[in-house]
């Protein structure tokens, strides 16, 4: 059975902080690492798609690497706005193609 | 572009009743959906993959005859709870993929809180 960690479960920064977080999963039979931005009644939103080892992307504030080899991936978010505060979730797709999910990261902005 | 409706958003019925949700791609034709539970401070589960106008293939330990699922064409795909109990109360969120190959990214409805009584 695979796991997918992600940690820390849950924090609070003030606005303006920059933050970041934890996504691991097990590197054998990798395939593909996406995050996702789920806001509470919304859909979850798809923010990356991560392959290879040491891909790094960015999208606007927010940026992700990757590590394959050992099997972690951080989530960045540079200057936070109260408008980031949502849950982050990974997922790890392995060569069977199916999706293992996080618990998430709840995170919260504070104005 | 890649919008994914799912209804109902919150439902509850009583102990026995069945349940339809309801999954669509809006504007793209999804020739997989997948369906999730998630119980709380839990991490989405899947249940099971339905690939258009085949059966659904369920996870080891989900019953396909409490679960019944139909995906009868590339944009409608649906989840019947079956003679709900108590423990079914759950949040279940479906995807949609629109082909094979890539990265395989599946994008997701809203999601269904489910409560039975």
């Amino acid at each position: 059975i695979l796991n997918v960690e992600q940690s820390p479960q849950s924090l609070h920064v003030q606005e303006g902080d920059s933050t970041n977080f934890t996504c691991s999963f097990p590197s054998s039979n990798f395939y593909a690492l996406h995050w996702y931005r789920w806001e509470t009644a919304k859909s979850p939103e798809a923010l990356f798609v991560m392959t290879l080892n040491g891909d790094e992307k960015k999208k606007g504030r927010i940026s992700a690497t990757l590590n394959t080899k050992e099997g972690y991936s951080y989530l960045y978010i540079k200057g936070s706005q109260p408008e980031d505060s949502a849950t982050y979730l990974c997922a790890s797709l392995s060569g069977t193609y199916k999706y293992i999910f996080g618990t998430g990261t709840r995170l919260k902005v504070l104005a | 572009g890649a919008v994914v409706s799912q209804h109902p958003s919150r439902v509850i019925c009583k102990s026995g009743t069945s349940v339809k949700i309801e999954c669509r791609s809006l504007d793209f034709q999804a020739t997989t959906m997948f369906w999730y539970r998630q119980f709380p401070k839990k991490s989405l589960m899947l249940m099971a993959t339905s690939n258009e106008g085949s059966k659904a293939t369920y996870e080891q330990g989900v019953e396909k005859d409490k679960f019944l699922i139909n995906h009868a064409s590339l944009t409608l795909s649906t989840l019947t709870v079956t003679s709900a109990h108590p423990e079914d109360s759950s949040f279940y969120i479906c995807s949609a993929r629109a082909g094979t190959g890539g990265s395989y990214e599946q994008y997701f409805g809203p999601g269904t809180r489910l409560t039975v009584t």
